[in-house]
């Protein structure tokens, strides 16, 4: 079974531009979670979705968004980048239903000058 | 508000040795415990989710405890290799589709 995807792997933007981030999840998985990983704060949880809905949302200001398809994947958009969201980001995938495993994509890494 | 907490920061071993790496919760309330592997630059990798009513899992060479009493975890490597030279990150999680809250890590480098 192939595993978490994410695209692109690897990201330059500058200053007040918007960026795109995509990730298909394992087949089957109807649960996305989002993070972003900075060497300051570690690992912080931005928004979860289950079947097309948000069902959990971070601490992240507005400029944080997300969506999730019919077919699971999901994509998170950063509008008017600021030098502070150079970080990995990363996605994980479960069912979303239960105590279980969650399985964790390579991440894309966003540089922000 | 759910802190975790881990100690040491860094952690250099020979290889062959037994080792211990703990992982604290202020929140006893949670849902379950996972610990992950993450190498440099790299995504996560899930070695041992212990659920809220069990006390410990193990795979391989790995152990993982739970005290949800006393706010704690543990994570045992046995016969540690360099193989294992990775960062160790646990996270817990109240419920089903919330947040998985981690803790920054412990670094571990075996020598061989």
């Amino acid at each position: 079974k192939a595993g978490v995807t994410q695209t692109p792997r690897y990201l330059i933007k500058t200053r007040g531009q918007q960026v795109t981030l995509s990730c298909s999840p394992i087949s089957g998985h109807r649960s996305v979670s989002w993070y972003q990983q900075t060497p300051g704060q570690g690992l912080q949880f931005l928004f979860e979705y289950f079947s097309e809905t948000q069902r959990n949302k971070g601490n992240f200001p507005g400029r944080f968004s997300g969506r999730q398809f019919s077919n699971s994947r999901s994509e998170m958009n950063v509008s008017t980048l600021e030098l502070g969201d150079s970080a990995l980001y990363l996605c994980a995938s479960s069912l979303g239903q239960g105590p279980e495993t969650q399985y964790f994509g390579p991440g894309t890494r966003l540089l922000v000058l | 508000k759910q802190e975790v907490t881990q100690i040491p920061a860094a952690l250099s071993v020979p290889e062959g040795e037994n080792l211990v790496l703990n992982c604290s919760f202020t929140d006893s309330a949670i849902y379950n415990l996972q610990w992950f592997r993450q190498d440099p630059g790299k995504g996560l990798t899930s070695l041992l989710l212990i659920q809220s009513s069990q006390r410990e899992q193990t795979s391989g060479r790995l152990n993982a405890s739970l005290d949800k009493s006393s706010g704690r975890s543990t994570l045992y490597i046995a016969a540690s290799q360099p193989g294992d030279s990775a960062t160790y990150l646990c996270a817990t999680e109240r419920q089903a589709g919330t947040a998985l809250i981690f803790g920054k890590g412990t670094t571990l480098s075996v020598s061989s």
